[in-house]
């Protein structure tokens, strides 16, 4: 099984600055098999970035993902108050489909 | 826009089976694109994929649950099943339907997710 470690575990930051999450797996998932999503309190996840630098449909700019082999980055370039939340990588290389343990970033 | 939604029983006592249907509306189960799958979230913890299953009937599922776990989907209300047995505390967690992009002949991301079911196993 692929493990995949996420840090920070939380992200302390002000509306108006840029984020940067990690995601490492503990293996190579290739350069297009890792997904990110963005998670609130009660609510769906929702897919932010596939195939690790692709934003899915309807999701803002400021969002971009990037990396391969086993490092990745999720950049949210200036945070708006909407995407304090808590965030997850998956890759889907290698079965079974797995997730991080998630970055939450909260408002400073 | 492509809606799911889950279902069923909100406590089930420990030993027991626990059943989740899922009901997909405004997208067929049938498409040739998709896989079918649940994901779990326990109290205070991450994400954990249970399984996932095509229109057919062909199913993926994480090892360290398959031993307890049977998936099925009914084409005809366009609906699909998770159905976990031999329940403990353990199993306590949100309970997510979600759609999945096949982008090969593997199940890759989820594209589209339900909004959860709080499911607590307690005597």
């Amino acid at each position: 099984e692929i493990v995949l470690t996420q840090s920070p575990g939380t992200l302390s930051l002000s509306p108006g600055e840029r984020a940067t999450l990690s995601c490492r797996a503990s293996q190579s998932v290739g350069s297009t098999s890792l997904a990110w999503y963005q998670h609130k309190p009660g609510q769906a996840p929702r897919l932010l970035i596939y195939g690790a630098s692709s934003r899915a449909t309807g999701i803002p700019d400021r969002f971009s993902g990037s990396g391969s082999g086993t490092d990745f980055t999720l950049t949210i370039s200036r945070l708006e108050p909407e995407d304090f939340a808590v965030y997850y990588c998956q890759q889907h290389y290698n079965s079974p489909l797995t997730f991080g343990g998630g970055t939450n970033v909260e408002i400073k | 826009q492509l809606q799911l939604q889950e279902s069923g029983p909100g406590l089930v006592k420990p030993s027991e089976t626990l059943s989740l249907t899922c009901t997909v509306s405004s997208g067929s189960i049938s498409s040739n694109s998709y896989h079918w799958g649940w994901i779990r979230q326990p109290p205070g913890k991450g994400l954990d994929w249970i399984g996932s299953i095509y229109y057919s009937g062909r199913t993926y599922f994480n090892p360290s649950l398959r031993s307890r776990v049977t998936m099925s989907v009914d084409t005809s209300t366009n609906q699909f099943s998770l159905k976990l047995s031999s329940v403990t505390a353990a199993d306590t967690a949100v309970y997510y339907c979600a759609r999945l992009w096949l982008g090969g002949s593997y199940p890759d991301y989820f594209d589209s997710w339900g909004q959860g079911t709080l499911v607590t196993v307690s005597s």
